[in-house]
């Protein structure tokens, strides 16, 4: 069945750039997500992808999608405390654009 | 801000309780969802309307009930729950068709059966 799989921790320090990694099993996948998840709080979606896109960039963060190893990147560049959160991916396939699966979720800790 | 919002934002109940969770979209989307995020699991898709018509249902117990009156509000009616069903109960909305979407969820309503 479909899967996606994240590291479920990440720590860095502040100004640093940080990259969450996530890989996923589904070939039919049309767009892929990333979403933060404050303490408390529901998902923000950050950005997304097409699947026929290499890469994506808005401000300091860069999506990379390698579609061959099923395997999708969120870099946020100049890390800040405030980026402290936990970071899903989460894919859909067309067709069912609502129907997301998302990974465990990586906690990002960002120190001082 | 949030174009998606859920109330209440917490909500203890007993297992002999009958208890209702709201969301209103206010993005003109035609699609809805209600998904749970519980403890060291992955979020889980549990219903899925577009239209107003439920197209998807996850194998969720009976004793969650969801209703869509219309394309703004969507309520998951929670009846006789188990305290395994504690968890975070997100909405989302998104518009269907078009080639492509983005979803957006809620803040969420924090359940914790007693």
């Amino acid at each position: 069945g479909e899967d996606v799989e994240q590291s479920l921790f990440l720590s860095v320090r502040e100004g640093d750039s940080s990259v969450i990694n996530c890989t996923y099993t589904d070939s039919s996948s049309t767009y892929l997500y990333w979403y933060k998840q404050e303490p408390g709080a529901g998902l923000q979606l950050l950005t997304y992808i097409f699947s026929n896109m290499d890469m994506k960039q808005d401000q300091r963060l860069t999506v990379l999608l390698n579609k061959k190893d099923k395997h999708l990147s969120l870099r946020i560049a100049d890390t800040q405390t405030g980026d402290s959160a936990i970071y899903f991916c989460a894919e859909s396939t067309k067709g069912n654009t609502g129907k997301l699966i998302f990974g465990q979720g990586t906690t990002l800790q960002v120190k001082p | 801000e949030t174009g998606v919002t859920q109330t209440p934002r917490h909500l203890v109940m007993g297992m002999t309780n009958k208890k209702s969770l709201k969301c209103e979209q206010h993005l003109g989307h035609n699609a809805m969802y209600w998904y749970k995020q519980s403890a060291k699991k992955p979020l889980e898709l549990m219903f899925v309307y577009s239209l107003e018509e439920r197209v998807e249902n996850n194998s969720v117990p009976s004793r969650f009930s969801p209703e869509c009156p219309n394309s703004s509000h969507l309520f998951l009616h929670l009846h006789t729950l188990q305290p395994e069903d504690s968890a975070l109960y997100l909405c989302a909305s998104s518009q269907e068709g078009g080639g492509g979407n983005t979803i957006y969820f809620g803040e969420g309503s924090w359940l914790t059966v007693v």
